[in-house]
C-alpha cells in the first residue's frame, strides 16, 4: 500500500542545535515528495519538494532535506535552529496520478531556549 | 496575490445537524482538493476538483458527505447528519493543474467540532 510514515511524533531540540526529522514513503516507483510546515492555527506551508534531478533539495527558512531512494526516505533537515521553527512538520508524497497527497502523522518541533 | 481561504474558521454543530464549508481558491487555479485533519494525526485526502472532469471522490468516507464546485472557482463541502467523529480540521488546497508537478497551496482550515 502506499504510505508515508513519519516515526517519531515530537522531537526536542535546543535552540541553535541541529534538526534531522525522518520520512519514509512505501511506494512502486519514486514519489514526488513535499515537506510542509503548519503552525498553530496556521494553514500548511510548503517548505521544499522533490520531483527528480539533485537529491539534495534546498527549501524555504534554511531547511534542505536529501532523497534516498536505497532508503525510501526524504528527511529534513537544519544545520541551526531556530525558536520560531517550533512547529509542526509534515511529509506527503505523490504516488499516483491525479495530483492525491499522502501525509505522515506528522512529527511536532519543540524548541527549547 | 490572495491565498487560499476557507469560512467560517470555526464551526461548532450538534450532532445530527447538516454543515457547509466554504473554500476559495487561488485565482487561476484549476485544481481543488478537501483533506481532513484529525487531531493528532495527519491529513486525509477527501475529493479533487479538476476543470470540468468528474470529481474524484475516492476519499471520501461516507455518503453524508459530498462536495461541489462551480467551474473553477468556489467550491463547497457539505456534511449531512454530522456525527461526532466527523470533528476535525477540514483543510482546502488549489494547484494550478493535476498533471505535472504542481505543488498544492493550503488553506487556514475549518474546524468543525460537533458537540
Amino acid at each position: 500500500a502506499q504510505s508515508v510514515t513519519q516515526p517519531d511524533i515530537h522531537i526536542t531540540v535546543s535552540e541553535g542545535a541541529s534538526l534531522e526529522l525522518r520520512c519514509n514513503y512505501s511506494y512502486g516507483a519514486t514519489p514526488y515528495l513535499f515537506w510542509y510546515v503548519q503552525s498553530p492555527g496556521q494553514g500548511l506551508q510548503l517548505l521544499l519538494k522533490y520531483f527528480s534531478g539533485d537529491t539534495l533539495v534546498q527549501g524555504i527558512k534554511g531547511f534542505e532535506a536529501e532523497f534516498k531512494r536505497s532508503q525510501s526516505s526524504f528527511n529534513l533537515r537544519k544545520p541551526s535552529v531556530h525558536w520560531s521553527d517550533a512547529a509542526e512538520y509534515f511529509c506527503a508524497g505523490r504516488m499516483e496520478y491525479g495530483n492525491k497527497l499522502v501525509f505522515g502523522a506528522g512529527t511536532i518541533l519543540r524548541v527549547k531556549s | 496575490g490572495a491565498g487560499v481561504s476557507q469560512s467560517p474558521s470555526n464551526k461548532v454543530t450538534e450532532k445530527g445537524k447538516d454543515v457547509e464549508l466554504r473554500c476559495d481558491p487561488i485565482s487561476g487555479h484549476t485544481a481543488l482538493y478537501w483533506y481532513r485533519q484529525r487531531l493528532g494525526q495527519g491529513l486525509e485526502f477527501l475529493i479533487y476538483f479538476q476543470g470540468n472532469s468528474a470529481p474524484d471522490k475516492s476519499g471520501l468516507p461516507s455518503d453524508r458527505f459530498s462536495a461541489e464546485r462551480t467551474g473553477e472557482s468556489v467550491s463547497t463541502l457539505t456534511i449531512q447528519r454530522t456525527q461526532q467523529e466527523d470533528s476535525a480540521v477540514y483543510l482546502c488546497a488549489s494547484s494550478l493543474a493535476t498533471v505535472g508537478a504542481y505543488e498544492q497551496y493550503f488553506g487556514p482550515g475549518t474546524r468543525l467540532t460537533v458537540t
